[in-house]
Formats: structure tokens, C-alpha cells, sequence
């Protein structure tokens, strides 16, 4: 089984900052089969990236993917109000595993 | 517009079995490349796959949910299931479904359902 670690476990950012969070994985994750969500208290999870770095439909352009391998982040290029949340990656190359979160709170 | 809801009991006993169902609207349960899965949140905690069925009818299971799931899909009325026995406290969770596209992430979900188990 892969397995997911995130860091950090909390980013304290203000509005306005680029928020950088990484996914790191125990083994190499099979043609980059790597998503990203977010999730607000209450709600489902939202699609944000797949395939490491392919935006979903409907998601702002700040938002970026990228890696390879065993190691990939999620960039949130200016935060704002909104994207305070929890953010979870996901591997799906090999069965399917989910890392624990990094939540993105307000400075 | 395909929308997903999850329906079944809020509580169970331990030892029981949960049941959960997943009712596909605005699309085809049946439409080709499309996995459908549960995953669950327990209060407080992260989010767990539990397990998936493909279009062809495939299952897919976490590992460390095997022995107890059982994942099963009706084209005739849109809608996918979980079976999850022998429950414990440590299955009380928030209970979603979701789609997801091969090669893709999990694009769709339903709003989720709380599955409490106690006597």
C-alpha cells in the first residue's frame, strides 16, 4: 500500500501569501496518478488537480500542481479568504490511498 | 448536472451490518470509464477509501476493509451500495459516494450521511 505523507500539518498564512503544500509518497505513484482537494468544515471534498498537475473544471487558475514520482505540491498562488480550508492529497495508481491533510489556516 | 446522495439508517448496532446506498441522477450509472466509490471521515479525523465498483461491474477494496465489504451496483435504478459488517464504534463516520473518471480524480461527490454506530 502507498502511503501519503502531507506537510505541514497546519500553515498559519494571511491573505494575499502563496501557500506551498507537499504530498510525499513511500513509493514511486504510477503515471503521476495525483489529485488534490479541499474541504471546508461541513462539506464534501472538492476536486482541485488531477493527474498531478491538471486544474478541475470550474478551479481558479491559483491554484497549481506539479511532481513526479514520490514527491508533488499543491501551490495556492495568492490565498484568498476562501481557500482557507483543509487540503487532502489522493493517490490512485495503485488502489487508492489518501494522505492525512494540511490545513491552511488564517494568520 | 450528475448529482450523487447517499441514503440508509444513521444508526446501527455493533455487530450489524451498515447499508448505505448512492442515487445517481442527471446521468448514467452504467456510462463507460467511471469507477464509483465510498470513502468515509471519521469525526475529526481524515478521509479513508473504502472501496470502489467500475463500470464493468469490478471491485476494488481497501485492503484493510476487505473482509468485511461488500460493494454492489443496480443499472436498473441508477444507484450503487455499501455493505460494510460486523461494525464497531471505530466505523462511525461520515459515509460518502463519489465518482471518479479512469485516469481522474474524484470529480463528483454526494453531500455525505452520518453513520453512528452504538446501542
Amino acid at each position: 500500500e502507498i502511503v501519503l505523507t502531507q506537510s505541514p500539518g497546519t500553515l498559519s498564512l494571511s491573505p494575499g501569501e502563496r501557500a506551498t503544500l507537499s504530498c510525499r509518497a513511500s513509493q514511486s505513484v504510477s503515471s503521476s496518478y495525483l489529485a488534490w482537494y479541499q474541504q471546508k468544515p461541513g462539506q464534501a471534498p472538492r476536486l482541485l488537480i488531477y493527474g498531478a498537475s491538471s486544474r478541475a473544471t470550474g478551479i481558479p487558475d491559483r491554484f497549481s500542481g506539479s511532481g513526479s514520482g514520490t514527491d508533488f505540491t499543491l501551490t495556492i498562488s495568492r490565498l484568498e479568504p476562501e481557500d482557507f480550508a483543509v487540503y487532502y492529497c489522493q493517490q490512485y495508481g495503485s488502489s487508492l490511498t489518501f494522505g492525512p491533510g494540511t490545513k491552511v489556516d488564517i494568520k | 448536472q450528475l448529482q450523487l446522495q447517499e441514503s440508509g439508517p444513521g444508526l446501527v448496532k455493533p455487530s450489524e451490518t451498515l447499508s448505505l446506498t448512492c442515487t445517481v441522477s442527471g446521468g448514467s450509472i452504467s456510462s463507460s470509464s467511471y469507477y464509483w466509490g465510498w470513502i468515509r471521515q471519521p469525526p475529526g479525523k481524515g478521509l479513508e477509501w473504502i472501496g470502489s465498483i467500475y463500470y464493468s461491474g469490478s471491485t476494488y477494496y481497501n485492503p484493510s476493509l476487505k473482509s468485511r465489504v461488500t460493494i454492489s451496483v443496480d443499472t436498473s435504478k441508477n444507484q450503487f451500495s455499501l455493505k460494510l459488517s460486523s461494525v464497531t464504534a471505530a466505523d462511525t463516520a461520515v459515509y460518502y459516494c463519489a465518482r471518479r473518471e479512469g485516469g481522474g480524480g474524484m470529480d463528483v461527490w454526494g453531500q455525505g450521511t452520518t453513520v453512528t454506530v452504538s446501542s
